[in-house]
């Protein structure tokens, strides 16, 4: 099937440092969306983002949709201890269907 | 509240027996959605339904079978033809298809072969 390529897969950060991640594909997607999971919980979603270009924040979590419309980006900013978990991209192909996730990036943070 | 149910949270299954997990949604959501999560591979998708008496393959679904004779309910069966089922099993459901709005997830319930 279709791949998202979100790198990087995993970060070893201290408390307080800003983090970025991204996500791309050779695809135009629709809509993205950014999920966090907690250790042995289900994803939770953080942000969705609809229109390219569009800059969206929640808290200290900003995501954007690429202007391509092929990749997003999401920032942490001054990162907490209960930041650590896995985050999830996932997007909507321009051409319909179900959502389709990257394979994630684990985050840690070290107090 | 609404939300998404999924259980047991943890179960363990001798090899060669076949296996339900259950998820119950009472968001009335339209569709539903089963995920298997092993290390480093993410989310793959083994089945979906849109609509209930209805359900498509995923991209992995050989060795599982699902139902949807209710809108709130969707079971997955691990079969005893699944060759590597241990693994932590997501439920989803979204309020439309293809849920450009978003998938609700349930907590999880993570299998075990012993």
């Amino acid at each position: 099937g279709q791949q998202l390529n979100q790198s990087p897969q995993s970060m070893f950060i201290q408390e307080g440092e800003d983090v970025s991640m991204n996500c791309t594909s050779s695809s135009i997607f629709n809509t993205w969306l950014w999920y966090k999971q907690d250790p042995g919980e289900g994803p939770v979603l953080l942000i969705a983002l609809y229109k390219a270009g569009e800059l969206t924040s929640n808290g200290r979590l900003t995501a954007q949709f690429g202007i391509t419309r092929k990749d997003s980006f999401l920032n942490i900013s001054a990162s907490i201890p209960s930041d650590v978990g896995i985050y999830f991209c996932a997007g909507q192909l321009k051409s319909q269907g179900n959502l389709i996730f990257g394979k994630g990036t684990k985050l840690s943070v070290k107090p | 509240d609404g939300g998404i149910t999924q259980s047991p949270k943890y179960l363990f299954r001798k090899e060669g027996q076949n296996v339900t997990l259950s998820c119950e949604q009472n968001l009335n959501h339209d569709a539903m959605y089963w995920y298997r999560q092993d290390p480093g591979q993410g989310l793959r998708l083994i089945y979906y339904s849109q609509i209930v008496n209805d359900f498509q393959k995923g991209d992995i679904a050989e060795g599982y079978s699902v139902s949807r004779e209710k809108k709130e309910s969707f079971p997955l069966t691990v079969t005893s033809a699944q060759k590597n089922p241990t693994a932590f099993y997501l439920c989803a459901s979204s309020i439309e298809v293809p849920g450009v709005s978003g998938y609700t997830f349930g907590s999880g319930t993570r299998l075990t072969v012993v």
